[in-house]
């Protein structure tokens, strides 16, 4: 099928080492944010979240930081694997009950 | 674990047709939101649903209306299709808590305007 992102700026990273993802955010009302990974056919996938009163969450090889004083978001990928390449997007919720804003995205492209 | 459902996957029309996107969400989800996803574009938000009310809206044309029913599945219904309508359609659900919650997406309708 149609490839995701044809024209999305591009990270490529060598397999084993650290990727990181960079987001600037919109809103600076928004208190809820999620990274999520996009392969070609397929829906966005969660894969971790953070909110407002927190400025870093780990999960496994993947961290989120969050800026709040610049409204920057970054997800950094820990000995990035070839299943990680996929189109990256961070969402931003602008408060309970209301919808997510997507920024764009970043191809992630790990060579071997 | 049960996933949010789209059908049709594909779906293939012509100018001023309609056409019918149907979405399931995860069981016990009680909000659903409707996306549109153009080539190398980030998803665009279109319109949600709480508990079978009409919870936001965003970019949705006027042409196009959604609903969710009793079962909360959720159909997105458009009519006078445009050539620009073609793109990738997600429909992703939440259970609305006392805290945010993530979405969790479908794998989406590929409409595509002939």
């Amino acid at each position: 099928g149609e490839s995701v992102g044809l024209h999305l700026p591009t990270l490529s990273v060598q397999e084993g080492d650290n990727s990181i993802i960079n987001c600037a955010y919109s809103n600076s009302a928004s208190d809820y944010f999620i990274w999520y990974k996009q392969e070609s056919g397929k829906g966005p996938q969660f894969i971790i979240d953070i909110r407002s009163n927190m400025d870093k969450r780990q999960g496994q090889r993947v961290t989120v930081l969050l800026n709040k004083t610049v409204k920057h978001l970054s997800l950094q990928i820990a000995a990035t694997q070839p299943g990680d390449s996929a189109v990256y997007f961070c969402a931003e919720n602008q408060g309970y009950g209301q919808n997510f804003v997507f920024g764009p995205g970043t191809r992630l492209s790990v060579l071997p | 674990a049960a996933g949010v459902i789209q059908s049709p996957r594909h779906l293939i029309k012509e100018k001023r047709e309609t056409a019918t996107l149907k979405c399931y969400p995860i069981p016990r989800h009680d909000t659903v939101y409707w996306y549109q996803q153009g080539p190398g574009q980030d998803p665009q938000f279109l319109i949600s649903f709480y508990e079978k009310m009409q919870s936001d809206k965003g970019s949705i044309p006027d042409r196009f209306s959604a609903q969710q029913f009793s079962d909360y599945h959720s159909e997105l219904n458009m009519s006078s299709l445009e050539l620009g309508d073609s793109a990738l359609y997600f429909c992703a659900s939440s259970r609305r808590t006392g805290n945010n919650s993530p979405l969790h997406f479908g794998n989406g309708t590929r409409l595509t305007v002939t």
